[in-house]
């Protein structure tokens, strides 16, 4: 079955355009995350949507960072004047609400480059 | 603040022996740990888990090894193999989903 897609793939962008990245997760998937990975760092939690609940956006890094789920299925993440720091490997995940914890099925991510 | 540690970047392994990659935590609230594993330009891929109730869990070649007291978790690969060539990735979390705290990764290479 299909897996967890993103589009696009690779993203340049001028520094002070705004971005918008698309995550389509797994078909009756009800939980959604964002993550981003900069070079030579771990994963880190931007926002997580779960059913009809109010999102979890601890994790987004300033104002100029957003996202929505549209139908409880795909989801974008919107960046705002851009800036160098934002470039990054931006991942996409998805889980069924219900199983076992830690079964987030990540998508193959968006190459941010700002520059 | 990084509450999650994977102090080696990299490590080197001979085919058939055994990896071992570690990772530490400060956050004691974390109940369940994680660790992925991921290739160049794929995502990363769940591996195995642990519940902080229990202090070992193995599936096939893959052992996971919990310290609460020390904070600390390991991964065990037995035996080795070139495939398993990739970052692994230890993340922790405090609740039945929700966001998952990933350490910084740690690039496994294992040479025939």
């Amino acid at each position: 079955g299909a897996g967890v897609s993103q589009s696009p793939s690779n993203k340049v962008t001028e520094k002070g355009k705004d971005v918008e990245l698309r995550c389509d997760p797994i078909s009756g998937h009800t939980a959604l995350y964002w993550y981003r990975q900069s070079l030579g760092q771990g994963l880190e939690f931007l926002i997580y949507f779960q059913g009809n609940s109010a999102p979890d956006k601890s994790g987004l890094p300033s104002d100029r960072f957003s996202a929505e789920r549209t139908g409880g299925s795909v989801s974008t993440l919107t960046i705002q004047r851009t800036q160098q720091e934002d470039s990054a490997v931006y991942l996409c995940a998805s889980s069924l609400e219900g199983t076992r914890l830690g079964e987030q099925y990540f998508g193959p991510g968006t190459r941010l480059t700002v520059t | 603040d990084q509450q999650v540690k994977q102090n080696s970047p990299s490590l080197s392994v001979q085919e058939g022996r055994i990896s071992i990659l570690n990772c530490d935590y400060t956050n004691s609230m974390f109940d369940y740990f994680l660790w992925y594993k991921k290739y160049p330009a794929e995502g990363p891929t769940f591996l195995i888990s642990i519940s902080s109730i229990k202090d070992k869990n193995e599936d096939g070649r893959f052992t996971v090894f919990l310290n609460k007291s020390a904070k600390h978790l390991s991964l065990h690969i037995v035996p080795s193999q070139p495939g398993d060539s990739a970052v692994y990735f230890c993340a922790a979390a405090y609740n039945q989903g929700g966001k998952l705290i990933f350490g910084q990764g740690t690039e496994l290479s294992v040479k025939p």
